[in-house]
């Protein structure tokens, strides 16, 4: 059964980078799309952009177009997820989750990676 | 300001009837795109509980229902449980922006 296994909690400096990982552990990716998903404590659920791994093929909200990059390894079925310039936001939550296609419901969740912003 | 509009909180007491809102347009769910719907628990992961407007995934009881019209959907809970208290989101995507996957805002359900 495959799950979604993200990389550990992370702690920044402002103005740095983070890179989450999400590996498709006992599976592969096939052709599905793997979405990342954002959420403040508090709030609501805030998507972020796509790839699509067999393709190599990402989209990115406009949000985040200027600072995310989000890449995949097929090889080893590991997605990954990179922001840069983080300010000191609040602690934030992101999640890794597959959808059969571009378009489709989200239909498997990685357990969320928390990333801490702070000097 | 989420793109698609959810009532903030729903209250039912336990075996009552509840339903969620999830208000839309023209380019997100009017223009003919799924609505989905996520059950997020405290300190948890979101789940998907129901995909294509109105399909339960395996295991998702069928006290859940879900319907879409013109530009909004619901989500409808019967026989209201206590562990049914959580989060619930809507979800979409929208032409305007470039197909861009959008969600509500989120709604707590709180069981009485």
């Amino acid at each position: 059964q495959v799950q979604l296994v993200q990389s550990g909690a992370e702690v920044k400096k402002p103005g740095s980078s983070v890179k989450v990982s999400c590996k498709a552990s006992g599976g592969t990716f096939s052709s599905y799309t793997i979405n990342w998903v954002r959420q403040a404590p508090g709030q609501g659920l805030e998507w972020m952009g796509r790839i699509i791994p067999i393709l190599g093929i990402a989209n990115y909200a406009q949000k985040f177009q200027d600072r995310v990059t989000m890449t995949a390894d097929k090889a080893t079925g590991t997605a990954y997820m990179e922001l840069s310039s983080l300010t000191s936001e609040v602690t934030t939550v992101y999640y890794c989750a597959r959808s059969p296609t571009a378009h489709d419901a989200f239909d498997l969740w990685g357990q969320g990676t928390m990333v801490t912003v702070s000097s | 300001q989420s793109v698609l509009t959810q009532p903030p909180s729903v209250s039912g007491a336990p075996g009552q009837r509840v339903t969620i809102s999830c208000t839309g347009s023209s380019s997100n769910i009017g223009a003919g795109y799924d609505v989905h719907w996520y059950q997020q628990l405290p300190g948890t992961a979101p789940k998907l509980l129901m995909s294509g407007n109105s399909n339960r995934p395996s295991g998702v009881p069928d006290r859940f229902s879900g319907s879409k019209s013109g530009s909004s959907a619901s989500l409808a809970i019967t026989g209201l449980q206590v562990e049914d208290e959580a989060d619930y989101y809507c979800q979409s995507y929208d032409s305007r922006l470039s197909g861009s996957g959008v969600f509500g805002g989120g709604t707590k359900l709180t069981v009485l």
